[in-house]
């Protein structure tokens, strides 16, 4: 079974730009959940997608948006970009709710803000 | 909001000592996950808690989840070079998302 996968691995923008990323879940799996990972801050949750509609949704700007489509991939979207949006962004599929189901992990993606 | 603390925030322990890192939640929690990232990779489940004190073993890693489902241990016996890494927990407050502790940074001095 092939594992949730996420492109691109990394990016490089500068301040104003938008960025969307693209991850892929495990098959079968109908929840993604998109994570900002930073040092100082760890794994702080942006948002949960099911069956096509957001289910919960972190403390991030309007900035941060995302999507799922039918076949449950998954995009995230960052407009206006700002330094502090550097991080890695990971995202994770689950078989049900991200709450109560094991999370898969994809590599994730590095975006470097300049 | 809902928090999850974890301490301590760093440990560097000898080869064969052991190491423990707490999870503790202001509100009660339905369940507990906890997660593994070695350096460099991705974060990796290791188990889910759901049940008021309940404790499960995997090999040399003993989790707890206490009585009133307010904290969490991950207890692992005679360390090895092997369980270098950063330990999540994630809580979930009933009919809430998940949340995160800071994580644990584990290093094993061999």
């Amino acid at each position: 079974k092939a594992g949730v996968t996420q492109t691109p691995r990394y990016l490089i923008k500068t301040r104003g730009q938008q960025v969307t990323l693209s991850c892929s879940p495990i098959s079968g799996h109908r929840s993604v959940s998109w994570y900002q990972q930073t040092p100082g801050q760890g794994l702080q949750f942006l948002f949960e997608y099911f069956s096509e509609t957001q289910r919960n949704k972190g403390n991030f700007p309007g900035r941060f948006s995302g999507r799922q489509f039918s076949n449950s991939r998954s995009e995230m979207n960052v407009s206006t970009l700002e330094l502090g949006d550097s991080a890695l962004y990971l995202c994770a599929s689950s078989i049900g709710p991200q709450e109560y189901n094991e999370q898969f992990f994809g590599p994730g993606t590095r975006l470097t803000v300049l | 909001g809902q928090q999850v603390m974890q301490i301590p925030q760093y440990q560097h322990v000898q080869e064969g000592e052991d190491f423990t890192t707490y999870c503790n939640s202001s509100t009660t929690l339905s369940n507990i996950q906890w997660y593994k990232q070695r350096p460099g990779g991705h974060p990796v489940f290791l188990i889910q808690l759901v049940k008021s004190g309940e404790v499960k073993k995997q090999k040399r890693l003993t989790f707890q989840f206490g009585e009133a489902k307010k904290n969490s241990s991950l207890h692992i016996t005679a360390t090895q070079t092997t369980d270098v890494g950063t330990y999540f927990c994630a809580g979930t407050e009933y009919g809430n998302k998940l949340v995160f502790g800071a994580g644990t940074i584990l290093r094993v001095k061999s």
